[in-house]
């Protein structure tokens, strides 16, 4: 089986315009959760989707953060604009459900974005 | 509030060698799942092992196993015979429940270990 698909690995733009980092979940997978890794703060979480609907949105940084999953298979982090301190490894994880071992996140190889 | 605490920020061990690597946690919730990942240095987050607040016995997957001691909330990771593929971040995270039983969903990262494991 796939595991948890994200794109690009790998962003490089300036401060000022916008990113857009996509998530492919392990199919069947009814949670999706988005992370921010920076040396500084370690792993956070922004937000995270039970069936497409956002639940829990308050580690997301400010209004220049949107998430979006228009459905079970794609999720979308949008910056913008972007500044130089949003620099961070982005990952994207999905689990069934959240109990137990069952509940277990699997995470995506994650995006290195890094804004000049 | 949940809190992980990872007290080593690196720890080296020989090749074929057991190391432990240690995790504290700090919660009020009576249910909770306590997880170990590993980062290598190409940045990928592996799911390693898991241990339930209300499991009985220890977790093990293959070479790896959680020494879980609830009453001094603690999770440590065990690694037997080490491998030089072993070398990598470790994390110890846990996902917590409400009043009413519901997870939290959302899994709260200790700052981790840097384990290197020489020939």
């Amino acid at each position: 089986d796939a595991g948890v698909i994200q794109s690009p690995r790998h962003e490089v733009t300036e401060m000022g315009q916008e990113v857009t980092l996509r998530c492919k979940p392990i199919s069947g997978h009814d949670y999706l959760f988005w992370y921010r890794q920076t040396m500084m703060r370690g792993l956070e979480l922004l937000i995270y989707f039970n069936n497409n609907v956002p639940i829990d949105d308050s580690g997301m940084p400010e209004d220049r953060f949107s998430a979006k999953m228009p459905n079970a298979s794609f999720s979308t982090l949008k910056i913008q604009p972007s500044e130089p301190r949003d620099s961070a490894v982005y990952f994207c994880a999905s689990s069934l459900g959240t109990l137990g071992g069952m509940g277990t996140q699997y995470f995506g190889p994650g995006t290195r974005l890094l804004v000049l | 509030a949940q809190k992980i605490t990872q007290t080593q920020p690196g720890m080296f061990v020989q090749e074929k060698e057991a190391v432990t690597l240690d995790c504290t946690y700090d919660t009020s919730d009576q249910s909770y799942g306590l997880f170990w990942y590993k980062q290598p240095s190409s940045g990928e987050m592996i799911f390693l092992i898991y241990q339930g607040s209300y499991d009985e016995q220890n977790a093990t997957e293959g070479r790896y196993s959680l020494n879980f001691q609830k009453a001094r909330k603690s999770a440590n990771l065990v690694i037997s015979a080490s491998q030089l593929g072993d070398s990598a971040m470790y994390f110890c995270a846990m996902r917590g429940t409400n009043a009413g039983g519901t997870s939290y969903g959302k899994l709260t990262f200790g700052q981790g270990t840097i384990l290197t494991v020489h020939p």
